[in-house]
């Protein structure tokens, strides 16, 4: 249990459907990230949250979409994904920028499938 | 460009030996170097280091930090079956942005 949940755990989803990932951290920090895993490959930074504010768009395509509403809670919308799209997808969170002792703490992930 | 490398790439020992895992980085701006171990699941803490030669220890893993050649190693003693995993090395170079690098699998083998 590492104080950050994310949810679902699996998804598989067409090219044209429209879907979201959810993550929820329980551990009172105010940074969120999104990082996508592919195989044999670095994580890659996607988005950056900072209470509750955008500080990072990775040069991510326009077709994924993340939302914020409170420090807790972040969303990542998918829509018309492509094929290459499919992979481990992450969401941390940190004390936030005044904290940079701190390290990123880490959920599950969902997996992804773009058929 | 920031950049971080690991090596090996993958790592297979027998249980009870003794592995070193590097990592080698290239950034503009460093605040700090992070170990995660990986499994199935999410990346857990392992490490932050912060200064140079001052070893972390947490039971039978170490680690420590080279500032002046850009590295760290992480050392993992007596070995396990369950230390089989992927280990990530990243780097802070501020912002709260890590630079991931890609992993080291390691394989113990009873």
């Amino acid at each position: 249990e590492t104080g950050v949940t994310q949810t679902p755990r699996h998804l598989v989803m067409g090219m044209t459907n429209k879907k979201s990932l959810k993550c929820e951290q329980h551990l009172g920090h105010n940074a969120m990230y999104w990082y996508k895993q592919s195989a044999k490959k670095p994580l890659e930074l996607m988005f950056v949250y900072n209470f509750k504010e955008q500080t990072e768009n990775n040069s991510v395509p326009s077709r994924f979409s993340p939302e914020c509403p409170n420090s807790s809670h972040l969303f990542l919308h998918l829509h018309t994904l492509q094929p290459e799209d499919s992979a481990l997808y992450l969401c941390a969170s940190s004390q936030g920028w005044d904290r940079p002792d701190q390290p990123q703490h880490f959920g599950d992930g969902t997996r992804l499938s773009i058929l | 460009e920031d950049k971080v490398v690991q090596s090996p790439l993958s790592l297979v020992v027998h249980e009870g030996d003794t592995v070193t895992l590097n990592c080698s980085y290239e950034v503009t701006n460093f605040r700090s170097l992070l170990w995660y171990k990986q499994e199935k699941k999410a990346p857990t803490f392992l490490f932050m280091l912060t200064s140079s030669g001052i070893e972390k220890k947490s039971g039978r893993l170490s680690s420590i930090l080279d500032k002046k050649e850009l590295f760290s190693i992480l050392n993992i003693t007596a070995t396990q079956t369950g230390d089989s995993a992927i280990y990530l090395c990243a780097v802070n170079f501020g912002n709260e942005k890590l630079t991931f690098g890609t992993g080291t699998r390691l394989t113990i083998i009873p």
